[in-house]
């Protein structure tokens, strides 16, 4: 049973696309966090939200709690993205997806 | 500002053998965290701090025992690795719960 859900597993676009990546997830949650893991292994927050819409840069992050689901949105999107994004949420413990493997094309 | 630093970065243990994985911040988190990470299952975690002195179980903790003496550091132990116990394992530290986490660059350990 995988408390997290993401959506798609495997993802290549075109650079300039604009991409988006689900998480569903089956537990109350308190907050949901977005990480980054580039190919050589290291991991990086790029969001924390219990509600509503988060910006930074090119990447958005929505969440709706009443429908359990949250989307990572990258616009035009750089060879630099391609990287693992994993989505976490914190209920009365942690839960990982096991990551959207995203692959720009120049 | 080094951020989180764990030692060592790779590892190679036999069956049976102990050893101590370090995680240092310097950024005064009070909560600390140590994951593993293996193919095809994501980020699970093994033990977690909520502060100096204190230690609790997530998802996997049988075979690691964990050691916050000091705020800064926070210690994961295998008393006697098994094979299964090959992973990447990531340390991280937020300020509270609800803040962003802060990883390691991991340790490769492997079991043979």
């Amino acid at each position: 049973k995988n408390e997290v859900e993401q959506s798609p597993q495997n993802l290549t676009a075109q650079e300039g696309e604009f991409i988006t990546i689900n998480c569903s997830y089956s537990v109350g949650i308190s907050a949901l966090h977005w990480l980054q893991q580039h190919p050589g292994g290291g991991i990086v927050s790029l969001f924390m939200l219990s509600s509503g819409k988060k910006k930074h840069g090119r990447l958005i992050a929505t969440i709706n709690i009443q429908e359990k689901h949250s989307s990572l949105h990258i616009t035009a999107s750089h060879p630099r993205d391609s990287a693992v994004y994993i989505c976490a949420v914190i209920g009365n413990q942690f839960y990982f997806g096991t990551g959207t493997s995203l692959t720009v094309i120049p | 500002n080094a951020g989180v630093t764990q030692t060592p970065k790779f590892r190679v243990l036999k069956t049976g053998q102990s050893m101590t994985l370090l995680c240092a911040q310097d950024m005064n988190h009070e909560y600390m965290y140590w994951y593993r990470q293996d193919p095809g299952m994501g980020l699970r975690l093994i033990h977690y701090s909520v502060g100096e002195g204190t230690t609790a179980k997530g998802e996997v903790p049988d075979g690691y025992n964990v050691s916050r003496l000091k705020k800064q550091n926070f210690l994961l132990g295998l008393e006697s690795a098994a094979p299964s116990q090959t992973s990447v394992y990531f340390c991280a530290s937020s300020l509270t719960a609800y803040q962003p986490q802060h990883f390691g660059d991991g340790t490769r350990l492997s079991i043979l």
